[in-house]
């Protein structure tokens, strides 16, 4: 069954300082992965999403995520954090086994901004 | 409208009362999520319809009963709540097929239960 864990449940970085976000993944087939951001008391909105295609994938707002079938690793990472990137950011595989294709979320990362 | 919304963004309601909540996607999915999201817990799946059939329960309590009439719509019927159902109800919509399945998610909607 899939599964991924997110290290660290609140991650604070300077503004300007680089964004790093952790995520590991189990899978027993090659995974479709994601990720998510939510801001206060909003839905969870999109980041990026990795679908084989290439290791290295871009997604809005400037941030990026690099697949590493090795290390079982999605990471998140962003050059530059801007004070408007405080949120909670989600990890999520897909769940192939379900017909619905739901997704198996993490536990989520808060990112703190300060000035 | 786009994307997925739903309806009531907020929520208060006694413990005897009966609610529904409405979610509506303009994306041409085929698959449809409720999912729970309560603080300092991770996002709990509730319901998967799937071409309108619902795929998934995953245990949840009988005082929550959904419904999908059509592909764009998705209803979450609720009757005798307790304090701990109190929560973000997220929504979320997909494709069933081809992948690679992401969802989409509505605004939420924050119930509290008193």
């Amino acid at each position: 069954a899939q599964s991924v864990t997110q290290l660290g449940s609140h991650v604070s970085v300077s503004e300007g300082a680089l964004v790093l976000l952790r995520c590991n993944y189990s899978s027993s087939v090659p995974p479709y992965l994601f990720w998510y951001v939510q801001y206060p008391n909003q839905g969870l909105q999109l980041l990026l999403k990795y679908t084989s295609a290439a290791t290295l994938v871009k997604g809005i707002n400037g941030f990026e995520a690099e697949f590493k079938k090795s290390e079982t690793s999605f990471h998140l990472t962003k050059p530059s954090a801007h004070m408007s990137d405080a949120a909670e950011y989600f990890c999520a595989v897909s769940d192939l086994g379900q017909a619905g294709t739901a997704l198996i979320f993490g536990k989520g990362t808060t990112l703190s901004v300060s000035s | 409208e786009t994307g997925v919304t739903q309806t009531p963004r907020h929520l208060v309601m006694g413990m005897t009362n009966k609610k529904s909540l409405k979610c509506e996607q303009h994306l041409g999915h085929n698959a449809m999520y409720w999912y729970k999201q309560s603080a300092k817990k991770p996002l709990e799946l509730m319901f998967v319809y799937s071409l309108e059939e619902r795929v998934e329960n995953n245990s949840v309590p009988s005082r929550f009963s959904p419904e999908c009439p059509n592909s764009s719509h998705l209803f979450l019927h609720l009757h005798t709540l307790q304090p701990e159902d109190s929560a973000l109800y997220l929504c979320a919509s997909s494709q069933k097929t081809g992948g690679p399945y992401e969802q989409y998610f509505g605004p939420g909607t924050r119930l509290t239960v008193t």
